[in-house]
């Protein structure tokens, strides 16, 4: 199986600020990845897929990048609004398998 | 606008098999994978499997042995089968639809609760 893993688990930022999640695959998934975020007792909503485009519908200051194994998820600038836990997900090869998440806080 | 809703037992006895259905609004269940994913009470997201529009399956090879996913087009429904629950198959479950081309899983269920206990 393709391990995912994120960091930071959690972070607190103030609204305005930049905020960045990287998330490592255990091997390379030729930019199949994916992220969500999540809010408390709600489904995941896709924000990200391909590593760098962005779902119809998601904010702007949302962006994503990288390669290889190495991802990244931007805030550009933090809104109220975008608290949750976000999880990235490799679509490359079954088993499908997520990161443990990152959990965001407003200051 | 395609909206999934789960639908099943809240509760199940250990040893015995947990079943969920899925119903599709709005949409064809073509072109695409037809997901189950758990999460169990404050934790991650587990990926199930998925049954494609085609029938054919994919299941996480550490439920393997015990899960079944089906689908019915005429319904337009999917459904879990996961056998000889323990407490630890207690989770959030979500039905779920997968695009091909990798391009995410763009559409959730609300998710159900379902508990295992005697």
């Amino acid at each position: 199986d393709i391990q995912m893993t994120q960091s930071p688990p959690s972070l607190s930022a103030s609204v305005g600020d930049r905020v960045t999640i990287t998330c490592r695959a255990s091997q390379s998934i030729s930019g199949k990845l994916n992220w969500y975020q999540q809010k408390p007792g709600k489904a995941p909503n896709l924000l990200i897929f391909l590593a760098s485009t962005l779902q119809n519908g998601v904010p702007s200051r949302f962006s994503g990048s990288g390669s290889g194994t190495d991802f990244t998820l931007t805030i550009s600038t933090l809104q109220p609004e975008d608290f949750g836990t976000y999880y990235c997900q490799q679509s490359y090869i079954p088993p499908l398998t997520f990161g443990g998440g990152t959990k965001v806080d407003i200051k | 606008q395609v909206q999934l809703q789960e639908s099943g037992p809240g509760l199940v006895r250990p040893s015995e098999t947990l079943s969920l259905t899925c119903t599709v609004s709005g949409d064809s269940m073509n072109n695409y994978y037809w997901t189950w994913i758990r999460q169990p009470p404050g934790k991650g997201l587990e990926w199930i499997g998925y049954v494609y529009h085609s029938g054919s399956t994919s299941y996480n090879p550490s439920l393997k042995s015990r899960v079944t996913i089906s689908l019915d087009t005429s319904k337009n429904q999917f459904s879990l089968k996961l056998s000889s629950v323990t407490a630890a198959d207690t989770a959030v479950y979500y039905c779920v639809r997968d695009q091909e081309g990798a391009y995410g899983m763009d559409v959730w269920g609300q998710g159900t609760t379902v508990s295992v206990s005697s």
